[in-house]
């Protein structure tokens, strides 16, 4: 079944430096791919989808790029502030089998960013 | 913007006690979810549906059960509370469609003494 890895488990950087998170599937049926961001004692909400045919997307301050070939996928926070210190994880849908729709997670990125 | 609600926000249960954990969406989705969120681990999906009357065991079904009599609403009930079934728990609503964006409720704090 599809396998979903992401590193690091946790990284701090500080204010107005970049973090990147990345994700690496297996599936090659691999078929949306999410980012989610949960911050503390909240549930998880949604940063981004990436269609697969589509390789580079800009978010408010972030940006993901899907590399099919490698199968992996990235979060790249281009200038990171105190609000962006929560945990992110990827997550990936497959475009066959059954449970249609469920979601493959990454275990989460534990992201600190230092004033 | 998508609805989902989860009571209780937070519980406390006795080892081989009951519990029942119930979910809420406003978004007539098909699709519903449960998940446990456990460090290291990510989300782990327990059980899901399809739509009201329809229960699938996800990839950590055991100690579980899942209930979906309606369109909006999902439980997940444990009959035998045990210690290891501490952790925190998210109901998510969707779509019926590999691309389909999950929307997540705010969780279930559950300690198990």
């Amino acid at each position: 079944g599809e396998q979903v890895e992401q590193r690091p488990p946790h990284l701090s950087v500080r204010e107005g430096d970049s973090a990147v998170i990345i994700c690496t599937y297996t599936d090659p049926n691999s078929y949306y791919f999410f980012w989610y961001k949960q911050e503390p004692g909240a549930g998880l909400q949604l940063l981004m989808k990436v269609f697969s045919s589509t390789e580079i997307n800009e978010g408010q301050g972030f940006t993901v790029l899907l590399n099919k070939k490698d199968k992996q996928l990235s979060l790249n926070l281009t200038a990171a502030h105190p609000g962006d210190s929560a945990v992110y994880f990827c997550a990936v849908t497959l475009n066959r089998g059954s449970a249609l729709g469920r979601l493959h997670f990454g275990a989460g990125t534990q992201l600190i960013v230092i004033p | 913007e998508a609805a989902v609600t989860q009571s209780p926000r937070n519980k406390v249960a006795v080892t081989g006690g009951k519990v029942t954990l119930s979910c809420n969406q406003t978004n007539n989705h098909n699709n519903m979810y449960w998940y446990r969120q456990d460090t290291g681990h990510g989300l782990r999906l327990i059980h899901y549906s399809y739509g009201a009357g329809s229960t699938e065991k996800g990839d950590i079904p055991d100690g579980y059960k899942a209930s979906r009599p309606s369109q909006e609403n999902f439980s997940l009930i444990l009959e035998l509370a045990t210690p290891s079934q501490t952790s925190v728990y998210f109901c998510a609503s969707g779509e019926d469609w590999g691309g389909n964006t999950q929307y997540f409720g705010p969780g279930t704090r559950l300690l198990v003494l």
